[in-house]
């Protein structure tokens, strides 16, 4: 069972970039990375996913390197509105038979003007 | 919008009752997951259905139980309610189909409050 581990808040400036690490030592030759932002009394929202290298959408990146123990959201000139905690989940496909959700206990990123 | 419905946004009730929250997910997914999420518990995965049948389960208690319906929608039934039992429950669904990773989409919660 992969296990994550996140820091638990981070503060930032607007505009500066931000990068969010989560370990996770244990995970599968199944499992993909996948992080979700949460805003208060809100269900989390779908970021970005990957399973190796990098990847980019239009809203953030995701570095994962050639071990896959751990994985670094990106998010690029953040603003007010990018305060959330953000978790990073590991788990596997639909392929690859039973397995288990992992949550981390999420990143409190707090934007400061 | 997700497109992930969930009823009834707030439910009060006492210790000892039984409860059911109901989920419907986005039009053509066929998994449906519920967690927890508690303020000093962080979000919980609890269980996950495809398709009627149940995929993968984490840390539901034996006094929470889940189905999937013919129409894909679900239910999670809770019953002899602890104060601790107070929490967000979400319900997220997927896709699930070949090749794709686990991208889920939450609805709104329901917000269980236990007297």
């Amino acid at each position: 069972l992969a296990k994550t581990t996140q820091p638990i808040s981070m503060d930032s400036y607007e505009g500066q970039e931000v990068n969010i690490t989560c370990s996770h030592n244990n995970i599968a030759t199944n499992d993909y990375i996948t992080w979700y932002q949460q805003f208060p009394s809100q269900g989390p929202r779908f970021i970005i996913q990957g399973y190796k290298t990098k990847v980019t959408n239009e809203v953030a990146s995701l570095f994962i390197p050639a071990d896959r123990k751990s994985s670094t959201l990106s998010l690029p000139r953040v603003s007010l509105s990018d305060t959330a905690v953000y978790y990073c989940l590991v788990g596997a496909n639909y392929w690859a038979g039973s397995y288990q959700l992992t949550f981390g206990k999420g990143t409190k990123l707090s934007v400061i003007p | 919008d997700s497109g992930v419905t969930q009823t009834p946004k707030h439910l009060i009730t006492a210790t000892g009752q039984r409860v059911t929250l109901r989920c419907s997910p986005r039009s053509g997914d066929l998994s449906v997951y519920w967690y927890q999420q508690s303020l000093d518990q962080g979000l919980q995965f609890l269980i996950q259905y495809y398709n009627g049948e149940e995929r993968a389960k984490g840390n539901i208690l034996e006094r929470f139980s889940a189905q999937q319906f013919p129409d894909l929608h679900s239910e999670l039934n809770l019953s002899s309610l602890e104060l601790g039992d107070s929490a967000l429950y979400f319900c997220a669904s997927s896709y699930q189909g070949q090749g794709s990773g686990n991208e889920q989409f939450f609805g709104p919660g329901t917000r269980l409050t236990v007297l």
